[in-house]
């Protein structure tokens, strides 16, 4: 089955820099790749997500990225803010639906004022 | 629109005791999902339900869990006994057919099994 590896798995950026979270899969057959930030005490929440039809997807200050040829996406947060000290969590899944989704093991970003 | 509803919020039990957890998906959704999140993990997916009907139940325990899911609405998933290893956050989670992939997640039952 599919199987999502993610690093690092904690992460402090200066405010305002730039801060990168990679994670790679092992199903070719992986479609789609979403992902989502998590905050204390809440669940998951989506931030975006991209299509194996892509190779770039950007909402304001963050991005992703995906390497079908390598198996690899990365999101990417630019001008980073305190409010993004969150658990970000990548994912993969071999149906364009959520039901087969597989989640990394998450990565802790912090934010340094 | 109300949001994925949980509860309880945190259960502490002794081991081999009974716990249920309660979920209701945003409504109209009707594809639910309960999750085990471990800590310093992500959500692993423990029972899907398609309106009443569990189609994949794969990574349930069932020597020990159990869920249901009546009405094709809310939903209950139950540990009898509870032992140490189950500590951790259940989450539910829902979709509808027009999402296009985003689930939507309470915001978890925290257990701590003693």
């Amino acid at each position: 089955g599919e199987n999502v590896e993610q690093h690092p798995s904690t992460l402090s950026v200066q405010e305002g820099d730039s801060a990168v979270i990679k994670c790679t899969y092992s199903d070719s057959a992986s479609n789609y790749f979403p992902w989502y930030k998590q905050e204390l005490g809440k669940g998951p929440q989506l931030i975006i997500d991209i299509r194996s039809n892509v190779g770039e997807k950007k909402d304001q200050r963050i991005a992703v990225t995906l390497n079908k040829t390598a198996k690899h996406f990365s999101l990417h947060i630019t001008e980073t803010q305190p409010e993004d000290s969150a658990v970000y969590f990548c994912a993969a899944s071999i149906s364009s639906s959520a039901s087969k989704i597989i989640f990394g093991s998450g990565t802790r970003l912090s934010i340094r004022p | 629109e109300a949001g994925v509803v949980q509860s309880p919020r945190y259960k502490i039990i002794e081991k081999k005791q009974p716990v249920a957890f309660w979920c209701n998906p945003i409504s109209g959704h009707n594809t639910l999902y309960w999750y085990l999140q471990n800590l310093g993990q992500g959500p692993e997916l423990l029972i899907r339900y398609e309106n009443e009907e569990a189609v994949d139940d794969s990574q349930l325990p069932k020597d020990r869990f159990s869920a249901e899911r009546l009405k094709g609405v809310d939903s209950t998933l139950k540990i009898q006994p509870a032992e140490l290893g189950d500590s951790a956050v259940y989450l539910c989670a829902s979709t509808s057919r027009s999402n296009t992939g985003e689930l939507f997640f309470g915001e978890g039952s925290r257990l701590t099994v003693l």
